[in-house]
């Protein structure tokens, strides 16, 4: 069945650093790949995503890359900030109509 | 605020009790989903609903049973409950058909105890 693994599970950074998540996927009819940002008591929010025909997409401090071959996509958070500290997940959505997400990276900024 | 409305926010009963959570999705929005959260576990697909017919499904058990209302609005079911129950159910609705792909408006969730 379809699968998402993420990883790494927890990542600490310094802030200003730059942190990385990476995700893979099983299902090759995947066309849609967003990421949610999941702040302690709160709700999943959308904070970026790409398409399939795409390879990669920035918005301002975040960026996403895609590479489609090898079924890997990537969350990229540039210069930091504790405000930037959650859980993360990752999650690929196929043409069945299911979005499937990752295990989630609990993403730490340290001032 | 998602525009989202899922109740209760908090509920607490014991195993082999039933359960009713609801939501109300955004206004417009024809498809709502359903997802298990448990502690240290990552968003775990249930089921979705397109204008009151289910569309996918996912590892949902079949003590578990949802359905969606032509006002739109969707009722998980949870009987026989088990311990391992306990989580916070989010769901989620959105404007784009099923099979199509869009952002995900999530509920606060409801988070459910079993003792």
């Amino acid at each position: 069945g379809e699968n998402v693994e993420q990883h790494p599970s927890t990542l600490s950074v310094q802030e200003g650093d730059s942190a990385v998540i990476k995700c893979t996927y099983s299902d090759s009819a995947s066309n849609y790949f967003p990421w949610y940002k999941q702040e302690l008591g709160k709700r999943p929010q959308l904070i970026i995503d790409i398409r399939s025909n795409v390879g990669e997409k920035k918005d301002q401090r975040i960026a996403v890359t895609l590479n489609k071959t090898a079924k890997h996509f990537s969350l990229h958070i540039t210069e930091t900030q504790p405000e930037d500290s959650a859980v993360y997940f990752c999650a690929a959505h196929n043409q069945g109509g299911k979005l499937i997400f990752g295990q989630g990276t609990e993403l730490s900024v340290k001032p | 605020d998602s525009g989202v409305t899922q109740t209760p926010k908090h509920l607490i009963t014991a195993t082999g009790q039933r359960v009713t959570l609801r939501c109300s999705p955004r206004s417009g929005d024809l498809s709502v989903y359903w997802y298990q959260q448990s502690l240290d576990q990552g968003l775990q697909f249930l089921i979705q609903y397109y204008n009151g017919e289910e569309r996918a499904k996912g590892n949902i058990l079949e003590r578990f049973s949802a359905q969606q209302f032509p006002d739109l609005h969707s009722e998980l079911n949870l009987s026989s409950l088990e311990l391992g129950d306990s989580a916070l159910y989010f769901c989620a609705s959105s404007v784009v058909p099923a099979g199509n792909t869009g952002e995900l408006f999530f509920g606060e969730g409801s988070r459910l105890t079993v003792l």
